[in-house]
């Protein structure tokens, strides 16, 4: 039963062009949502929130987007930079700060 | 400020065998979760502790069990090892129950043979 998912495993994009990536939910007790990022042997890093009292949420070059009734989100990196090249995961928690996570979408961005 | 640190980074195991963990927590931190990323999927839950105690736990057998001790560092255990335990292994830490964002360890890669 996969309550998060993000149906695109990769995405490849120009540098300087926006990247979008999706995330899909079924649990309607989400009540927060997050972006992490990863690096290959490193541990995924915290990118970027949104609560669902809102429908968007911005920080610099990466806007989460929060649509309820569709149970869908989704990040937008504008302008895409060759260091944003990693894979992306989108996660959800309900009480309590246990996260449920995508499968994730691995971005590269060509030079 | 230190990061949270796993250690080993990779292990290499035979099934039946049993397996330790080891996590330490950011500075400041009070609760550990870990996490179970199989090859080409996202982490998955195991448990999380709080101040020394198991506070919720993901859908994995009793043979995974956990410690947290008075410094906030945690150690994984997972006993009679499958193949299918082969995954990195996430620590991540976190300031209270009801901070979302998660700071992770670089993992632990297990390999069972």
């Amino acid at each position: 039963d996969q309550q998060v998912k993000q149906n695109s495993p990769s995405l490849s994009v120009q540098e300087g062009r926006i990247s979008i990536l999706n995330c899909d939910y079924t649990n309607s007790m989400f009540d927060y949502f997050l972006w992490y990022k990863k690096y290959p042997a490193e541990g995924p890093t915290f990118l970027i929130s949104i609560s669902s009292i809102k429908d968007k949420n911005e920080d610099g070059r990466f806007t989460v987007f929060l649509n309820k009734s569709a149970k869908h989100l989704s990040l937008h990196i504008v302008p895409s930079q060759p260091g944003d090249s990693a894979v992306y995961f989108c996660a959800a928690k309900a009480a309590g700060n246990k996260l449920t996570f995508g499968g994730g979408t691995r971005v590269l961005v060509k030079p | 400020e230190t990061g949270v640190t796993q250690s080993p980074t990779h292990l290499i195991k035979t099934r039946g065998q049993q397996v330790t963990l080891r996590c330490s927590s950011q500075s400041g931190h009070n609760t550990v979760s870990w996490y179970q990323q199989a090859l080409g999927q996202g982490p998955q839950f195991i448990f999380q502790y709080y101040r020394e105690e198991e506070n919720g736990r993901g859908n994995f057998p009793p043979r995974f069990s956990g410690l947290q001790f008075p410094n906030y560092s945690s150690e994984l255990n997972v006993n009679a090892l499958e193949l299918d335990d082969s995954a990195l292994y996430l620590c991540a830490s976190s300031l209270g129950l009801s901070n979302e964002k998660l700071f992770f360890g670089s993992g632990t890669q297990l390999s069972v043979l």
